[in-house]
């Protein structure tokens, strides 16, 4: 059981290079997420689906867009990458309802130059 | 969502008890409280839940008041390995929720 899986665990790119992160879950999880974590700072999200079919708008949306592939896959992408997208990305899957517990993803570390 | 303050940072010894209180005034009456934890370059990890009074698993204990303003989580005799940053959540637990992370509490363990 692999949990959530996130690739590619690290990337370089240059300003205004686009790119898409991949997440998937095998825990037939309703509900992803993802954050990003700058050094040193809380995670903040960037984006989440509620359920197959359905995105939303987390803190932290500009600069990136999202779809949910299907209910085991949801993908970030950054379509013209900026330093300031340099960060720590996880991907976390939810079931809803039951203790509501998130698992995470290993995270993709990106740096921008 | 409830807003949450947690000390920036604590430092314990070996074998000590480590008790981080987190403070969510606001906190609505179907929010739970949840503690993750995460050590440098992971995802955090769910450590525990509750609603009111006390929870216990094989990692910690969470004390929660009667009023639910605050919780406190509890990591008994810890070790080095529970040198990590400590995140305490509230939201409630319908399907689709999101829950924001604060700074958490960076715990450092000394030999």
């Amino acid at each position: 059981n692999a949990g959530v899986t996130q690739t590619p665990k690290f990337q370089v790119l240059k300003t205004g290079q686009s790119m898409t992160l991949q997440c998937a879950q095998d825990m037939n999880h309703n509900s992803m997420y993802w954050y990003r974590q700058d050094p040193g700072m809380g995670l903040r999200l960037i984006y989440y689906s509620a359920s197959e079919g359905t995105t939303d708008k987390g803190e932290v949306p500009n600069g990136y867009n999202v779809s949910r592939l299907n209910k085991r896959e949801f993908s970030l992408r950054l379509e013209s990458a900026a330093p300031s997208q340099t960060s720590v990305y996880f991907c976390a899957s939810r079931r809803g309802g039951g203790d509501g517990g998130y698992t995470f993803g290993s995270g993709t570390r990106l740096t921008v130059v | 969502l409830a807003k949450t303050t947690q000390p920036i940072s604590m430092d314990s010894y070996e074998g000590q008890e480590v008790n981080i209180t987190c403070s969510h005034n606001n906190i609505a009456t179907n929010d739970y409280i949840t503690w993750y934890q995460q050590f440098p370059s992971q995802g955090p990890r769910f450590i525990i839940q509750g609603y009111k009074t006390k929870v216990t698993n094989e990692v910690a204990s969470l004390f929660i008041p009667a009023d639910r303003k605050s919780s406190t989580l509890s990591l008994p005799r810890v070790s080095l390995s529970d040198t990590a940053v400590y995140y305490c959540l509230v939201g409630d637990r319908a399907a689709g929720n999101k829950l924001t992370f604060g700074g958490g509490t960076r715990v450092l363990v000394k030999p």
